[in-house]
């Protein structure tokens, strides 16, 4: 079955340093994993995707298939990024497959 | 509108009783999705859309939900018997479709049931 997996509920990190949220995803076909992120009062909206293999305010993601994971790094954290970021897994022709979410707290 | 809009943006009902939920999606998406978002829980995915079609009902947990699309756009979650386990932010979100899409998500309405 599709999966997705954030083992952190919750992280905290000073501002400047660096953050990673880490997400494993499960699924036997060719997996399209995303990032999305909701700020504070705030709609849930996409961060990034690994098809655009971009960098989004800072972040990146690589896509590891040998170890099956999406995790979501920041060399420098900023307080504006506190946030509930989930790691989604697109499969099918459209479903996609969120994880619990990490809160991210970053303190001044 | 620029994007999706979903009202009411909060509702309280008492146990028993029926909601509707209502989801307006961004023009000329023809792809609309409902999830439940709880404390702890992420989002689970509840019914797909393509236009005015729901090829995936999956996620609708019991009997009591259901939901419909009219004219391609406007989209309404009905929940019957509302239960105290139903409390939840309810969010829509629409696309253009088709796998990989970016997926637009609503405010959300927050549901409690009393």
């Amino acid at each position: 079955a599709q999966r997705v997996t954030q083992p952190e509920k919750l992280l905290s990190v000073f501002k400047g340093a660096p953050v990673e949220l880490k997400c494993n995803y499960s699924y036997s076909g060719s997996p399209e994993l995303f990032w999305y992120v909701q700020y504070s009062r705030q709609r849930l909206q996409l961060l990034l995707r690994h098809i655009s293999r971009e960098s989004i305010k800072g972040f990146t993601a690589d896509l590891n298939k040998g170890e099956t994971s999406f995790h979501l790094k920041k060399p420098f954290a900023q307080e504006e990024d506190s946030a509930m970021y989930y790691c989604a897994l697109g499969w099918g022709n459209y479903k996609l497959t969120f994880g619990k979410g990490t809160l991210l707290t970053v303190n001044p | 509108g620029a994007g999706v809009s979903q009202s009411p943006s909060n509702k309280v009902t008492e146990k028993g009783k029926d909601v509707e939920l209502r989801c307006d999606p961004i023009s000329g998406h023809t792809a609309l999705y409902w999830y439940r978002q709880s404390l702890g829980q992420g989002l689970e995915f509840l019914i797909y859309f393509q236009g005015n079609s729901a090829p995936d009902k999956s996620g609708l947990p019991s009997d009591r939900f259901s939901a419909e699309r009219t004219g391609g756009s406007v989209s309404t979650l009905t929940i019957q018997r509302t239960q105290q386990e139903d409390s939840a932010v309810y969010l829509c979100a629409s696309s253009l479709g088709g796998r990989g899409r970016e997926q637009y998500f609503g405010p959300g309405t927050r549901l409690t049931v009393t």
